[in-house]
């Protein structure tokens, strides 16, 4: 599975926009882009997560470069719950079972 | 519906005392799996069990051992702890590990080896 970098940390103020970019640039054609956080010390939570195609829901939206090497993560409307580490992971549908957490980015969103 | 759940929240144990961490999911998951998460760092696995009556290695399995009881539960053991053992443990599970299925996460067990 391909690795990923992301920044270590970041600011947002509350209701802004978030933007967390993920670089993958040797991601192959069937790994998906990941998205998860973790608040506190509570267990991860699933966010969101693509292929190709960029993708929404009711808390995110995905967007993926063309060429797949990168990607960012958008909250619409930070809000002071959104504080958390987010990890960015790139999995292929088969083969490996882990899911590579890294280090994520924390995400301070500022009132 | 509570998902997945883990006990005991909170443990301390002496070093070379034995314990087992529990876990249980209620949403018929076939694949599940036990991470640690040591201060500042990601999530490692430990173990896994892509289905009932299989269990693989991870990234970190010693020292430890585990046990897929049946499609719902699955635990960790450690024999004999270490100082090195002390971490925050998380069990997951997930629908089937071949698919894009996400993974769902217990709330932790927080564990010191004195």
């Amino acid at each position: 599975d391909a690795k990923t970098t992301q920044p270590t940390s970041m600011d947002c103020a509350e209701g802004r926009a978030a933007n967390l970019p993920c670089n993958h640039s040797t991601i192959s054609g069937n790994e998906y882009v990941y998205w998860y956080r973790q608040i506190h010390s509570q267990g991860p939570q699933y966010i969101i997560h693509g292929l190709k195609n960029n993708e929404t829901n009711e808390m995110a939206s995905l967007i993926i470069t063309e060429d797949r090497k990168s990607s960012t993560l958008i909250l619409p409307h930070a809000t002071l719950r959104d504080t958390a580490v987010y990890y960015c992971i790139v999995r292929g549908s088969t083969g490996a079972n882990n899911l590579f957490f890294g280090t994520g980015t924390r995400l301070t969103v500022i009132p | 519906n509570a998902g997945v759940t883990q006990t005991p929240k909170f443990q301390v144990l002496k070093t070379g005392q034995s314990m087992t961490l529990q876990c249980a999911q209620d949403m018929n998951h076939n694949s599940m799996y036990w991470y640690r998460q040591d201060p500042g760092m990601g999530l490692r696995l430990i173990y896994y069990s892509a289905s009932e009556g299989t269990t693989d290695k991870g990234e970190v399995p010693n020292g430890y051992n585990v046990s897929r009881l049946n499609k719902r539960e699955f635990s960790l053991r450690l024999e004999s702890a270490a100082p090195s053992q002390t971490s925050v443990y998380f069990c997951a599970s997930r629908k089937d590990r071949t698919t894009n299925e996400k993974l769902f996460f217990g709330s932790g067990t927080q564990l010191s080896v004195l």
